[in-house]
């Protein structure tokens, strides 16, 4: 199994400020990660994919980038409705997902 | 309007077992991907498995292979997953979701279904 490890647990971001969330896995996945985002309540919602590809309707404030083992998601200025959980997921092999970063109001 | 429901969850005792369903509308489920994915607080965001549009595919996680199995009906345009000898460790929030397609991220989720065991 293709361990995923995110960091921050937790970031706190003033609203208008730039974000930047890593993901390691612990072996070489290429460029097959997906970035989703999620809501308390919600289903998770996929934001990247292919490390650096937004999916459809994801505003052009996120960006994904990495390949191998080292990956980011970057949200340039911070909207109110951006505050959540953030996963990484490996599909190169199998499915793996990373613990999530919390996404924080400072 | 695209959408995955999912149902099936509730109480369930050790032991029992329990068949979540998927049911799908706003594209076309024969042509498509879906997987089942659970998430728990203890274990985050876990994959469970998957199935091949035709149905003649699956494949499970490692660690639940034996206890679940996935399958679908295309002329219902519906996906299931049987559980079986239920576990405490099986509680969590199930999802079924849609894979993209031009790669295997998935797109679409449906809202989830929960399952507690408890005697």
């Amino acid at each position: 199994e293709i361990v995923m490890t995110q960091s921050p647990a937790t970031l706190s971001v003033s609203p208008g400020e730039r974000a930047t969330l890593s993901c390691r896995a612990r072996q070489t996945i290429s460029s097959s990660l997906a970035w989703y985002q999620q809501k308390p309540g919600q289903a998770p919602r996929l934001l990247i994919y292919g490390a650096s590809t937004r999916a459809t309707g994801i505003p052009a404030r996120f960006s994904g980038s990495g390949s191998g083992t080292e990956f980011s998601l970057t949200i340039s200025s911070l909207q109110s409705e951006d505050f959540a959980v953030y996963y990484c997921q490996q599909y190169k092999n199998g499915y793996t997902f990373g613990q999530g970063t919390k996404l924080e109001i400072k | 309007q695209v959408q995955l429901v999912e149902s099936g969850g509730g109480v369930v005792q050790p032991g029992k077992s329990l068949i979540l369903s998927c049911g799908v509308s706003g594209f076309t489920f024969s042509d498509s991907v879906i997987h089942w994915v659970r998430q728990s607080p203890s274990k985050g965001l876990e994959w469970v498995a998957v199935i091949s549009s035709d149905g003649n595919n699956k494949y499970y996680a490692d660690s639940l292979k034996g206890r679940f199995t996935i399958s679908r009906d295309n002329s219902k345009n519906t996906l299931y997953l049987q559980v079986n000898s239920l576990r405490a460790e099986d509680a969590a929030v199930y999802y079924c979701a849609r894979e993209i397609g031009v790669t295997d991220a998935f797109d679409i989720w449906g809202q989830g279904t929960m399952v507690t065991v408890s005697s």
